[in-house]
Formats: C-alpha cells, sequence, structure tokens
C-alpha cells in the first residue's frame, strides 16, 4: 500500500496567488515526521519545511505552510503569493519511527506546479 | 549549502559491466542515502547508512550493494548493470537532528544501454 499519495499530478496557478499542494500519508506509528521537497527543472532537491507528528502547531517556513490535520492523516503544502520560481516538482515525504530509530524517508510521486505570469 | 559531491554527474555505460557511484560529504553527518529517481515513481531509497561500516537495505535494493568504510564517504555499486537500472541517482545526508532533514546531493544521471 502507497504510504504517501499525491493525488495531483500537476497543479497551475497564478502568480501572487496561493496553491495548496496535496498529500496524504498512512502509518500507524504514533511517530513519525513529514516533509516538503522541491525539485526545480536543475534537478536538486531542497528542503522546504518539517512537520512532527507530536508539533502542536502547523509548521511555518516564510511563503510555506504546512496545513497538518491528524486526523484525516493529511499534510497539504500551502505557498502564498506564488512566484514564477516557485515553479518546480514538490515532493511529500514521511520518516517513520522514533528519533535514532528509522532514518528512512518515503516519498510521494509528486506534484509538477507551474506558475503562470 | 550542505557540502555533498557525487560522482560521476553523468555516467554510460554497458549491460553486464560493474559501476560506482561515490558520494562524499564534509559536514560530518552520521546518516547516509542513496535514492533513485525515475518518472512515475518519486524517489526510492536503495540502501542507506547510519555509521561507518553500518548499512541496511532500502525499498529497492536488489542489484546494488554499500559500503562506508570512512564517515565522508558511501559507494553505490551496481556489480552488474542492468537496462532497468538506468535512473538519476541521489545522495543525501542528515544529521538525525530534530528536523530530521535531509540534504541532497546533485544526483548522478547514469545510462545502462
Amino acid at each position: 500500500a502507497q504510504k504517501i499519495t499525491q493525488t495531483q499530478p500537476g497543479m497551475f496557478v497564478q502568480e501572487k496567488e496561493a496553491v495548496t499542494l496535496d498529500c496524504t500519508y498512512d502509518t500507524s506509528d504514533p511517530s513519525y515526521g513529514l516533509f516538503w521537497y522541491k525539485q526545480p527543472s536543475s534537478g536538486e532537491m531542497i528542503f522546504l519545511i518539517y512537520q512532527g507528528s507530536y508539533d502542536q502547531q502547523n509548521a511555518t517556513e516564510g511563503r510555506y505552510s504546512l496545513n497538518f490535520q491528524k486526523a484525516r492523516k493529511s499534510a497539504n503544502l500551502v505557498i502564498s503569493a506564488s512566484q514564477l520560481g516557485d515553479s518546480a516538482m514538490y515532493f511529500c515525504a514521511m520518516r517513520e519511527g522514533t528519533q535514532g530509530g528509522s532514518e528512512k524517508l518515503v516519498f510521494g510521486k509528486g506534484t509538477k506546479l507551474t506558475v503562470n505570469p | 549549502d550542505a557540502g555533498i559531491t557525487q560522482s560521476p554527474r553523468h555516467k554510460v555505460t554497458e549491460t553486464g559491466t560493474p559501476v560506482t557511484l561515490r558520494c562524499h560529504q564534509t559536514e560530518n553527518h552520521r546518516y547516509m542515502y542513496w535514492y533513485r529517481q525515475d518518472p512515475g515513481h518519486g524517489l526510492r531509497l536503495i540502501h542507506y547508512s547510519y555509521g561507518v561500516k553500518d548499512t541496511d537495505k532500502g525499498e529497492v535494493s536488489d542489484g546494488y550493494s554499500v559500503s562506508r568504510s570512512k564517515t565522508e564517504d558511501f559507494l553505490l555499486t551496481l556489480e552488474s548493470a542492468t537496462s532497468s537500472q538506468t535512473s538519476v541517482y541521489f545522495c543525501a545526508i542528515s544529521e538525525s537532528g530534530p528536523n530530521d532533514e535531509q540534504f541532497f546531493g546533485p544526483g548522478t544521471r547514469l545510462t545502462v544501454l
């Protein structure tokens, strides 16, 4: 069974608008972490944001925020005020296990975001 | 930027030949990982290391072996390359701190003819 599901293969947004990229996950482990990475056309993987399963507040990093709904097992990425440079592939990933244990990440298949001028 | 390099960056080889990819880090991070990225699959973990000479299998380890004799180097070997191993290979490192983010290398594009 897929552990990370990104249902949007592609998304389009107008410059300066906000966009939400969906991610749902499946785990029975009470301790886990959720990540979002950005991969521009140049190919490098860039860490954006992290949410721990015990974190009380939704994570935010500049224009990025994570809409964490634990009961629904969703961890959607919200990008505010989109910029042309935000056009890229975005990957959601999950780490299971307690800190110091498994450090493996499982990635979703990604969402390609295109920001239109 | 985290100091991670991968070599070679591009390689074309023939089926049946051995191939070794190298990942080198200057961050002294404990954990190192090898992923492959294929269209429609995202990134999939091949092997990872949690210390010198300590390695474990990931999701798609068949046909691959790894070695880590020094903290800074993590080698991925394809003993006998096959066309199904044509992919982009990423190395990543993490310190296992509170945020646990992984820092990725620039990737190696491998083509097996």
